[in-house]
């Protein structure tokens, strides 16, 4: 069993739609953080919360330490939202990563 | 304004090779990490520096491979004897916080393939 698990892996949604991302963790962590990766590479970090809630314009992460999971949202989802989201947990001084979920947002 | 920089962007192999990626990581940023992306995975941690100094190599595979930051800045992840296992993008990500815990850039990545 993976120390970070991911939900779903594949995710396909129509132009709109409102999109959850689930995270799970077995391992204590110091914070969490939620990236974006793009076909060819490259990652950018969205997120990084310990507690609570954050948003970013139509991004929305939360993150319940107790039950070890976070969930990322997207309201009004967008095609360019097309992408691979990861989870990743900061425990010690590394990131530990989940498998990512494959984002498609159809017009 | 630069951001995380690596070279070459891709790499083709013959097995048995030796390889030497590079890292340029955002300038005067302490912290570096090394990661390996499998084809259709997460990234995997391979190691961290702190200046110059390796503080965690747990997470490399094998004593075939190798990395350093002898000045603290630049670091090159070398592989030795290259196997068709070790095909993948490595990712190299910089902090400007010594405990991980701030956003890390993330380069665009070395694609290797070793045939």
């Amino acid at each position: 069993k993976n120390e970070v698990e991911q939900s779903p892996q594949n995710l396909t949604a129509q132009e709109g739609e409102f999109i959850t991302i689930n995270c799970s963790y077995s391992v204590g962590i110091s914070a969490l953080h939620w990236l974006q990766q793009h076909p060819g590479g490259g990652i950018v970090s969205l997120f990084m919360l310990s507690s609570g809630k954050k948003k970013h314009g139509r991004l929305i992460a939360t993150i319940n330490i107790q039950e070890k999971h976070s969930s990322l949202h997207i309201t009004a989802s967008h095609p360019r939202d097309s992408a691979v989201y990861i989870c990743a947990v900061v425990s010690g001084s590394r990131l530990t990563f989940g498998e990512g979920t494959q984002l498609t947002v159809n017009p | 304004g630069a951001g995380v920089s690596q070279s070459p962007r891709y790499k083709v192999a013959k097995r048995g090779q030796d390889v030497a990626l590079r890292c340029d990581p955002i300038s005067g940023h302490v912290s570096l990490f090394w990661y390996q992306q499998a084809l259709g995975q997460g990234p995997e941690f391979l190691t961290y520096f702190q200046n110059e100094a390796q503080l965690d190599k747990s997470g490399l595979p094998s004593d075939r491979f190798f990395a350093e930051r002898p000045e603290g800045s630049v670091s090159t992840l070398k592989i030795q004897r290259t196997q068709q296992e070790d095909s993948a993008v490595y990712l190299c990500a910089s902090s400007s916080d010594r405990t991980g815990l701030k956003t890390q850039y993330f380069g665009p990545g070395t694609r290797l393939l070793v045939l």
